[in-house]
């Protein structure tokens, strides 16, 4: 069974665009959630976390649905630099990271 | 910014030798982790290291690996006897917990990772 599911794309969006990523979980004990980013060959980067009543962050906004054990991450503005992969995190009980393989997003002038 | 710094970068072994694998976490930091990422899947927790002891550690953590913190700064990463499927990229992490700051959220901070290649 997988533990955090994410569609892998790729998402290829112009610049400019906007673009969405979704992401299940399956442990409703999970405690924690999070965006990271993965430049190719590097290590994951937080992006940002994930909070019940949504956030934003400049162009980025997340949302957790616990009910649904459902994760989103909301890009506006799609600029050149956003290309990577993103992964969508949980933290179970205790302090291991559960990473989802994760969504590649190809932005394209 | 602090960050976490991993050496080496790159290693290359061959099956059934020992590796140690380095890391030097932020220095204020309390928890400390060891994640694998096998080319072209996702990133796997290992084993995370709090107070001198192991906390928490998966299924991939067997026997042929281990954990130690052998001064006040390193954290290290040892497999006993390399298998072909150990080939990974390795990434050491850190974070504090929230017990340093007021922030809640187990963020953890990776390093650059190892990129380890058993032949």
């Amino acid at each position: 069974r997988k533990e955090v599911e994410q569609d892998p794309g790729p998402f290829n969006v112009p610049e400019g665009a906007t673009v969405a990523f979704n992401c299940t979980y399956s442990n409703s004990a999970s405690q924690s959630f999070f965006w990271y980013r993965q430049d190719c060959r590097k290590e994951p980067k937080l992006l940002m976390s994930v909070y019940s009543s949504g956030n934003e962050d400049g162009r980025f906004t997340a949302q957790l649905n616990r009910a649904s054990q459902y994760i989103s991450l909301l890009i506006r503005d799609s600029k050149l630099s956003d290309s990577a992969t993103y992964l969508c995190v949980v933290e179970q009980a205790g302090t291991a990271l559960i990473f989802g393989k994760g969504t590649t997003l190809s932005v394209s002038s | 910014e602090p960050e976490v710094t991993q050496t080496p970068s790159h290693q290359v072994t061959q099956m059934g030798q020992e590796v140690i694998l380095r890391c030097v976490p932020i220095s204020n930091h309390l928890y400390f982790y060891w994640y694998r990422q096998i080319l072209g899947q996702k990133v796997e927790f290992l084993v995370s290291f709090y107070n001198n002891e192991i906390s928490e550690k998966s299924e991939i953590f067997d026997d042929q690996f281990s954990v130690e913190r052998p001064d006040g700064s390193n954290f290290t990463l040892k497999i006993r006897s390399t298998k072909l499927e150990d080939s990974a990229m390795y990434f050491c992490a850190s974070s504090d917990l929230g017990q340093l700051t007021t922030k809640s959220d187990n963020e953890q901070f990776f390093g650059p990772g190892t990129r380890l290649t058993v032949l």
